[in-house]
């Protein structure tokens, strides 16, 4: 597609569940972020993927958090275990890589957790 | 100390004036920044980046960075009441990934 997506673009859990949430980046992108916007807040830096590097997960915020990216495209992230904090909107962000290059948005997964 | 900061505002300017965003960063070896704008409800876009110190105009945006200060700063000269958003601001420290600040509420009145 055109344009960095985001599935499902809403999602409501009960506590306790797990969630996955997809991002597929724009195609040739080598740079994939997750952050995590709560309601009235700035982005919230979660985990960032560069090619084959190994990913940079300082901003995961517990071991509930994780991601992955396959084939370097896809990226999934897992919430295990779903907290009432846990309700923000999730954005993903992707880019052709470097310290220059700006970041393309997706719409975000709106996740409500009750 | 976060590594970018922002007042949050709200800003609030009269259509037609000059609005004035800042900025600063705590990672001196910091590399790029950018200005984000984020419309309620949507994503951010970016506006702005700049890279070497002093100002880069893009029609009615300037974007001001002082590395030294460790400061960076978006001018929105004739503000327009669409210009009315939630202004990011973005710095790439080392390691490439990119880190925002809370951003900064700006209201334009008509």
């Amino acid at each position: 597609g055109a344009g960095v997506s985001q599935s499902p673009s809403n999602k409501v859990t009960e506590k306790g569940k797990d969630v996955e949430l997809r991002c597929d980046p724009i195609s040739g992108h080598t740079a994939l972020y997750w952050y995590r916007q709560s309601l009235g807040q700035g982005l919230e830096f979660l985990i960032y993927f560069q090619g084959n590097s190994a990913p940079d997960k300082s901003g995961l915020p517990s071991d509930r958090f994780s991601a992955e990216r396959t084939g370097g495209s896809v990226s999934t992230l897992t919430i295990q275990r779903t907290q009432q904090e846990d309700s923000a909107v999730y954005l993903c962000a992707s880019s052709l890589g470097g310290p220059d290059e700006k970041l393309f948005f997706g719409s975000g997964t709106q996740l409500s957790v009750l | 100390q976060k590594e970018v900061e922002q007042n949050s505002g709200p800003l609030s300017v009269p259509e037609g004036a000059i609005a004035s965003l800042n900025c600063t960063y705590s990672d001196r070896g910091s590399q790029s920044f950018f200005w984000y704008r984020q419309y309620s409800g949507k994503s951010p876009e970016l506006i702005m980046s700049i890279y070497s110190n002093g100002d880069k105009e893009d029609g009615r945006f300037t974007a001001q960075l002082n590395k030294a200060s460790q400061y960076v700063s978006l001018l929105i000269r004739d503000s327009q009441p669409s210009d009315s958003a939630t202004y990011l601001c973005a710095v790439t420290p080392g390691g490439f990934k990119t880190i925002f600040g809370a951003g900064t509420r700006l209201f334009v009145k008509a």
